[in-house]
């Protein structure tokens, strides 16, 4: 079954250290791939997405991603973080003509001031 | 304007009643989704419709039922509720029903059922 996997549940972190969140998907075929993030209360929005071309995607806030297909992993980044990214981070893939994101567990991100 | 619209955003009921929540997208797209988010925050796909046809129905209760009466609107409706139910229902859209699309999601629909 298709399944995606976040690695960390909790991150603690403060301002202006880096961010890793990984991703890992199982699926054989050719996917798209994406991260949302939900903050506290809100709905979801797109941070960035990977189609094809280039695997290193840039999105909006300063992330980006890169897209290691041999290693079916899709990994957020950003250099220095800032309190308001405190949120919830969720990787997503999309199996190419299914028409559905399958969800990671997600993962907390909390900065401390 | 909010592109993809749900209402209500926050729905109190008790076990045994009926309720739906409403859908509306703004976007022109072809494809509608529902997601339910539970409380450890894990989302799943329930249902997509794309131009009022169904294309995914995933494992779901047959309690709940979607309708969408044109490609802009996507409603969903909940018999007999239980508290199991009680979860955050997003709605979203997308342009067209392929994987290469992204997916646009309504504010979310916190329902609870007592």
């Amino acid at each position: 079954a298709q399944s995606v996997s976040q690695h960390n549940h909790h991150v603690i972190l403060s301002e202006a250290a880096s961010l890793e969140l990984g991703c890992n998907y199982s699926y054989g075929g050719t996917v798209n791939l994406f991260w949302y993030v939900q903050y506290p209360g809100q709905h979801l929005q797109l941070l960035l997405k990977y189609f094809s071309g280039d695997p290193l995607v840039k999105g909006i806030k300063g992330f980006e991603a890169e897209f290691i297909k041999s290693k079916f992993s899709f990994n957020l980044r950003k250099p220095s973080v800032q309190w308001s990214d405190t949120a919830e981070y969720f990787c997503a893939v999309s199996p190419s003509n299914t028409g559905k994101l399958i969800f990671g567990q997600g993962t907390t991100l909390q900065v401390k001031p | 304007d909010t592109a993809v619209s749900q209402t209500p955003k926050y729905l109190v009921t008790q076990m045994g009643n009926d309720k739906s929540i409403k859908c509306e997208q703004n976007l022109g797209h072809d494809t509608m989704y529902w997601y339910k988010q539970d409380s450890k925050k894990f989302l799943k796909i329930m249902f997509s419709y794309n131009n009022k046809e169904l294309i995914i129905n995933e494992t779901v209760p047959n309690r709940f039922s979607p309708k969408s009466p044109d490609k802009a609107h996507l409603n969903l409706h909940i018999n007999s509720l239980e508290l199991g139910d009680s979860a955050v229902y997003f709605c979203a859209s997308s342009q067209e029903r392929g994987g290469g699309n992204t997916i646009y999601f309504g504010e979310g629909s916190w329902l609870t059922v007592v």
